[in-house]
């Protein structure tokens, strides 16, 4: 079964909307962690936002916040005032158990921002 | 800080020829991977590394070796390359904290072709 799953293969979204990015995951280890990353088309990794699994809110690091509903195994991301630049590819990654475990990867979500 | 670097960033090997993709990092961090990246997909881990010395298999490690003779350097190596292993390479590492929370950083990757 597959760990990350990215339902959206592509989604569109005006300028200065909000956009919300979906991703669940399954695992059985009480402690994770999910992590988004931006890919733009110039191809480098770019770290976005952290939420650990027994982080008692929800994630936010400027325009970005992470949707995290534990019970449904969800941690969406939230792009507020979307804007050109934000058109990439968002990858949502889960490390399991404690620790610098390595990342598993969603196939991504192409976001694509329209003016 | 330079951060992550790769060397080199394109190469376009033969059938059956051999080469090694240099990574190196500046931030004295413990841990490093190596991720493949095929067109339209997320990122695959193929080692990774816990200290200098260390060395484990991750999803895909066919086809690949490592070894991790220093903290700075994580060299990947391909023998007899293969039409399947054409692929975007990204050399990632980050902090040994136990808390999990330590995002990976990224090289800007190594674009193969094996024709």
């Amino acid at each position: 079964a597959q760990k990350i799953t990215q339902t959206q293969p592509g989604m569109f979204v005006q300028e200065k909307e909000a956009v919300t990015l979906d991703c669940t995951y399954d695992t059985s280890d009480p402690s994770y962690g999910l992590f988004w990353y931006k890919q733009p088309s110039s191809g480098e990794m770019i770290f976005l936002i952290y939420q650990g699994s027994y982080d008692q809110q929800n994630a936010t690091e400027g325009r970005y916040s992470l949707n995290f509903q534990k019970a449904r195994k969800s941690a969406n991301l939230v792009i507020s005032a979307s804007q050109l630049g934000d058109s990439a590819m968002y990858f949502c990654a889960m490390r399991e158990g404690t620790g610098n475990t390595p990342l598993v990867f969603g196939k991504g979500t192409r976001l694509s921002v329209i003016a | 800080n330079a951060g992550v670097t790769q060397t080199p960033k394109f190469r376009i090997l033969k059938i059956g020829q051999s080469m090694t993709l240099q990574c190196t990092q500046d931030m004295n961090h413990n841990y490093m991977y190596w991720y493949r990246q095929d067109p339209g997909m997320g990122l695959k881990l193929i080692y990774y590394s816990v200290g200098a010395g260390i060395t484990d298999k991750g999803e895909v490690p066919n086809g690949y070796n490592v070894s991790r003779s220093t903290t700075e350097d994580f060299p990947l190596r391909l023998e007899l390359a293969a039409p399947s292993q054409t692929s975007v390479y990204f050399c990632a590492s980050s902090y040994s904290r136990t808390s999990g929370r330590d995002e990976q950083y990224f090289g800007p990757g190594t674009r193969l072709t094996v024709t």
